[in-house]
This record gives C-alpha cells, sequence and structure tokens, in this order.
C-alpha cells in the first residue's frame, strides 16, 4: 500500500513564475491537507479538502495561493507569482473518512526554493 | 486560540540515555494528541492519545496524555543515533468540520554515540 505521494520532491522556481505542487493520498483516504514549513519553524496548517470540496481554507494566505481535489487525480496546491517567502517545504496529509480525520498520514513534502 | 507548546527546543543526549520530551496543550474541544518525528523529510506517526493516564507503548518509545493538567510526555529509552529527529506534538483544532492539526515547534533532538 503505498503511502502519500507528492511530486515533484524539490522545485525551484524564478520570482513571478507558478509553482503546482501535486498530492495522491493514500488508496482509500478521501480527506487531503496541505501543510507548510517555513525555515526555523514548524508545521503550519494551509488547507484541507475533500474530492471537490475545499472544507477549510482558514490558513491559506488571500492572494495568490489556490488548491483543488478533483474527483479524478491529485489534489493540486498552486502558487501564483511566487516571491522568495514562498520558499518552504510543502507537506500533503491524509486520512482517511473515518475515524474523524485525527490520523493523518504524511506525504515527503516539495521543497519550493524561490530565487 | 487552541495551542501546543513543546519543550525543550532541543536537547543533546548520548547514546544510551533516557529523554523525555513533553508537549502541554491549550484547546476548547479537546479530541486528541498526536506525536509525530521528522527527520529529514516527513513526519512520521508515532502515536495518538485520546485517554489519561494509558501509556501507549512501541518498542523503546512510549507516550502518556494527562488530560486533567493537559499535558503529554513522549519517553525514549536506550536512545540509539537513529533517534536524532525532530519530534512534533500536534492536535486537531478548529471545531466544526476541520480537522487541521496544530502542531507545537517541536524538539530537535540529537543523539550523540
Amino acid at each position: 500500500n503505498a503511502g502519500v505521494m507528492q511530486n515533484p520532491r524539490h522545485l525551484v522556481r524564478r520570482r513571478g513564475q507558478e509553482a503546482r505542487l501535486r498530492c495522491s493520498p493514500m488508496k482509500g483516504h478521501s480527506h487531503v491537507y496541505w501543510y507548510r514549513q517555513l525555515p526555523e519553524e514548524g508545521l503550519k496548517f494551509m488547507v484541507y479538502l475533500q474530492k471537490e470540496n475545499i472544507i477549510d481554507e482558514s490558513g491559506m494566505p488571500k492572494e495568490r495561493f489556490s488548491a483543488e481535489f478533483p474527483k479524478e487525480g491529485p489534489s493540486i496546491l498552486r502558487i501564483q507569482q511566487v516571491v522568495r517567502g514562498d520558499s518552504a517545504a510543502y507537506f500533503c496529509a491524509s486520512s482517511p473518512p473515518s475515524a474523524g480525520g485525527d490520523t493523518q498520514y504524511f506525504g515527503p513534502g516539495t521543497r519550493l526554493t524561490v530565487l | 486560540e487552541d495551542k501546543v507548546v513543546q519543550s525543550p527546543l532541543s536537547l543533546v543526549v548520548h547514546e544510551g540515555d533516557t529523554v523525555t520530551l513533553n508537549c502541554s496543550y491549550e484547546v476548547t474541544n479537546f479530541r486528541s494528541l498526536l506525536w509525530y518525528k521528522q527527520e529529514k523529510k516527513a513526519p512520521t506517526f508515532l502515536f495518538m492519545l485520546t485517554s489519561s493516564g494509558i501509556e501507549k507503548k512501541s518498542g523503546r518509545l512510549s507516550s502518556i496524555l494527562d488530560k486533567k493538567e493537559l499535558f503529554s510526555i513522549l519517553n525514549i529509552t536506550a536512545t540509539q543515533t537513529g533517534d536524532s529527529a525532530i519530534y512534533l506534538c500536534a492536535h486537531p483544532g478548529g471545531g466544526g468540520a476541520t480537522n487541521k492539526l496544530i502542531f507545537g515547534t517541536g524538539t530537535l533532538l540529537a543523539v550523540q554515540p
């Protein structure tokens, strides 16, 4: 049973470009979460999605950031017009539909570097 | 606002030592407390605690929750260099329909040979 998969693992972008980060949850998991870990800081929640629905986006910046989890395919975190402050590790986690989703399983992360 | 505080921020020990990591929390509606280990990549799930006083154990690691005093500890006995990592404590916060995890800043453990 494959774990949570994220790609790419490393992404380099220049200021002003777009970054697309992909996450495939564990098999059978329908809840996806995105977290950001800035250098020297803890993991911070960004957004929680179920298939075709955004449930909670309270941790996501209002501008330039968007997320989706379509009926088919991976969840996508999209960052438009990246700035240096967006450089961070972005982790995706998933949980099954039962058990309230408390136990979340994390992917290996995408390390975004903005030049 | 829900909060998770971990201590110490960092710790250096020698192989074979026993360590205790602390996590205190303030939450509006308690559901559970989770511990993760983060090496160079993904946080790896260790324990989920829901009931006070019941120890969860996995090999040399164990954890217990005190819901009255609002804290949890993670113990590692006979530490090995492979235990070097950041240990994260988290709880599902926010209430309502959200399952977002609120993390502490972590304890950086370095085990020297």
